[in-house]
């Protein structure tokens, strides 16, 4: 089974508006992190945003938030206020436990296009 | 800028020849992982050292290999190359600190072609 999903290939949104990139992903372990990334065209990849398992509020970084839905298994990103800079590529990642050695398991990612 | 560097930025080869990849991670990460991102697969994870040993191991192939130097900084090595290497190749660093679910910092990436 696939760790993380990102059923979502391609998402439009307008300027200003608001959109969530969906992430659903599959552990048994009961202590795990939630990571978004994002990559543009250039190639880089950006870290954005992190949620804890055992965090009790939603994680928050500007005009970033993650809709952490726990016994769904989802952490859905939610980007406020579009900007034409916000195209790029979008990557949900989680590792396993709290150990040193724990891999990440990314998904397939989210293209997401703001539409001027 | 992430910390983390990569060199080279590009690299150009041709079949059945050997490159060395070259990643210095950010000052105090102890971790450092390679990732594979071509078109068709999307980002594959390959390999995970820490402090100089590995610790996790993902889909790389027999062809390639990894070390992670006393100095911190990890080196990729791909051989016998073929066509379908060709892909962007990212290292990322993290802290790794146990009791943490430390974030990955990624390099600007080695983008490989093989000719």
């Amino acid at each position: 089974a696939q760790k993380i999903t990102q059923t979502q290939p391609g998402m439009f949104v307008q300027e200003k508006e608001a959109v969530t990139l969906d992430c659903t992903y599959d552990t048994s372990d009961p202590s795990y992190g939630l990571f978004w990334y994002k990559q543009p065209s250039s190639g880089e990849m950006i870290f954005l945003i992190y949620q804890g398992s055992y965090d009790q509020q939603n994680a928050t970084e500007g005009r970033y938030s993650l809709n952490f839905q726990k016994a769904r298994k989802s952490a859905n990103l939610v980007i406020s206020a579009s900007q034409l800079g916000d195209s790029a590529m979008y990557f949900c990642a989680m590792r396993e436990g709290r150990r040193t050695g724990n891999q990440f398991y990314f998904g397939t990612g989210t293209s997401l296009t703001v539409i001027p | 800028d992430s910390g983390v560097t990569q060199t080279p930025k590009h690299l150009i080869t041709a079949t059945g020849q050997r490159v060395t990849l070259r990643c210095s991670p950010r000052s105090g990460d102890l971790s450092v992982y390679w990732y594979q991102q071509s078109l068709d697969q999307g980002l594959q994870f390959l390999i995970q050292y820490y402090n100089g040993e590995e610790r996790a191991k993902g889909n790389i192939l027999e062809r390639f290999s990894a070390q992670q130097f006393p100095d911190l900084h990890s080196e990729l090595n791909l051989s016998s190359l073929e066509l379908g290497d060709s892909a962007l190749y990212f290292c990322a660093s993290s802290v790794a600190k146990a009791g943490r679910y430390n974030e990955q910092f990624f390099g600007p990436g080695t983008r490989l072609t093989v000719l």
